[in-house]
């Protein structure tokens, strides 16, 4: 069936620093891909998204870069602060194209030291 | 702009038992997904609703099932409750009736089966 591999599953900066996580998807069908951080007790709130026909999407600090030939999308943080730190996760809206009907990897714990 | 809503915020149940979980969805959204999420997992769509009717599902049993309103509010109902529901249900809109916007998750209901 579809799925989505995220890696790495914990990841540790200091602050400052850039932190990358990084997903891979098996439909090539897939093109809507979205990255949500959850904080303790909350929902995922979307931070950034990206569509098949785009390659890189920049805000602020937060970027997106997809490989569709390869299947990987990747999301940057630069400059990374304390109030970063919260599990990340990747989707994919899969052959469906329905971005309601999202694909998630299995996170990311993004822990930023200050 | 008043987010999406869920309710209960908590949930303990008992094996066998049937529960209900609430959900109003953010001003202006007419298309509700609800997710799944299990401890330490990522979200797994469960189903999504649009114009009151089921527009596709995930790999869940029947037992799992759904309403939309008029309003667009949205009901999860899960009958003869196993041990493995306990998780995460999260509730999200988008103002979308294709699936072709980004979902807005609420706080999610956690559901607790003894």
């Amino acid at each position: 069936g579809e799925n989505v591999e995220q890696h790495p599953s914990t990841l540790s900066v200091q602050e400052g620093d850039s932190a990358v996580i990084k997903c891979t998807y098996s439909d090539s069908a897939s093109n809507y891909f979205p990255w949500y951080k959850q904080e303790l007790g909350k929902g995922p709130q979307l931070i950034i998204d990206i569509r098949s026909n785009v390659g890189e999407k920049k805000d602020q600090r937060i970027a997106v870069t997809l490989n569709k030939t390869a299947k990987h999308f990747s999301l940057h943080i630069t400059e990374t602060q304390p109030e970063d730190s919260a599990v990340y996760f990747c989707a994919s809206s899969g052959h469906s194209g329905n971005t309601g009907k999202l694909i998630f990897g299995q996170g990311t714990t993004l822990q930023v030291k200050p | 702009e008043t987010g999406v809503t869920q309710s209960p915020t908590h949930l303990i149940k008992t094996r066998g038992q049937q529960v209900t979980l609430r959900c109003s969805s953010q001003s202006g959204h007419n298309t509700v997904s609800w997710y799944q999420q299990a401890l330490g997992q990522g979200p797994q769509f469960i189903f999504q609703y649009y114009r009151e009717e089921e527009n596709g599902r995930g790999n869940f049993p029947p037992r799992f099932s759904g309403l939309q309103f008029p309003n667009y509010s949205s009901e999860l109902n899960v009958n003869a409750l196993e041990l493995d529901d306990s998780a995460l249900y999260l509730c999200a809109s988008s103002p979308g009736g294709a699936g072709n916007s980004p979902l807005h998750f609420g706080n999610g209901t956690r559901l607790t089966v003894t």
